[in-house]
């Protein structure tokens, strides 16, 4: 069966702007969860959505915010972006309380 | 604190030559100890999960073992597309996840 599924696969953005990346989780699972990778602090947890409510949150600003929709699709959004924010944002979608498969990522460069 | 602790930080082997790779952890209530694999701009790959101590998986060439404080990823006579960013992880409602190894296996 398919994969998580992230889009888009690259993003270049402006300081100032924001930013929608998008999520596809594997058929049947409702867990969704966003994960920050940087070369200084690995992974860090976002936050985990599950059916469509926000379940767990990391210690991120504001500017990070997430969604989920009912066919458990998400999409998180990071307003006013900063040179920092530069980074391999991922998605691991879990069914029950079982292994998080993770997408492929989305890598966003903040100029 | 929940915390993770993978050692050592890069690891290079030649082809066959057979190795460990370290996951310490200090959490209350293990609910699951994960190992990933990572290739270069990828998501991480699930290997393996424990969840006892003296619980054991194997997958082709990789091993992981669990015990109370540590987690181990042995590696046997490793091959050049073995080589990857090999991360372990601890739930606690979120994945809490280690720096990883970095491991480069020479032909």
């Amino acid at each position: 069966k398919a994969g998580v599924t992230q889009t888009p696969r690259y993003l270049i953005k402006t300081r100032g702007q924001q930013v929608t990346l998008s999520c596809s989780p594997i058929s049947g699972h409702r867990s969704v969860s966003w994960y920050q990778q940087t070369p200084g602090q690995g992974l860090q947890f976002l936050f985990e959505y599950f059916s469509e409510t926000q379940r767990n949150k990391g210690n991120f600003p504001g500017r990070f915010s997430g969604r989920q929709f009912s066919n458990s699709r998400s999409e998180m959004n990071v307003s006013t972006l900063e040179l920092g924010d530069s980074a391999l944002y991922l998605c691991a979608s879990r069914w029950e309380n079982t292994e998080a498969f993770f997408g492929q990522g989305t890598r966003l460069t903040v100029v | 604190e929940d915390q993770v602790t993978q050692s050592p930080e890069a690891l290079r082997l030649q082809e066959g030559e057979s190795s460990s790779l370290n996951c310490s952890y200090t959490v209350s209530g293990l609910r699951g100890l994960f190992w990933y694999r990572q290739d270069p701009g990828k998501g991480p790959e699930f290997l393996f999960t424990l969840y006892s101590a003296g619980e054991e998986k194997e997958k082709e060439r990789l091993k992981a073992t669990l015990t109370k404080k540590e987690s181990f990823l042995h590696i046997t006579a490793p091959k050049p597309e073995d080589s990857a960013t090999y991360l372990c992880a601890v739930w606690r409602g979120k994945l809490i996840f280690g720096q990883g190894t970095e491991l480069s296996v020479k032909p």
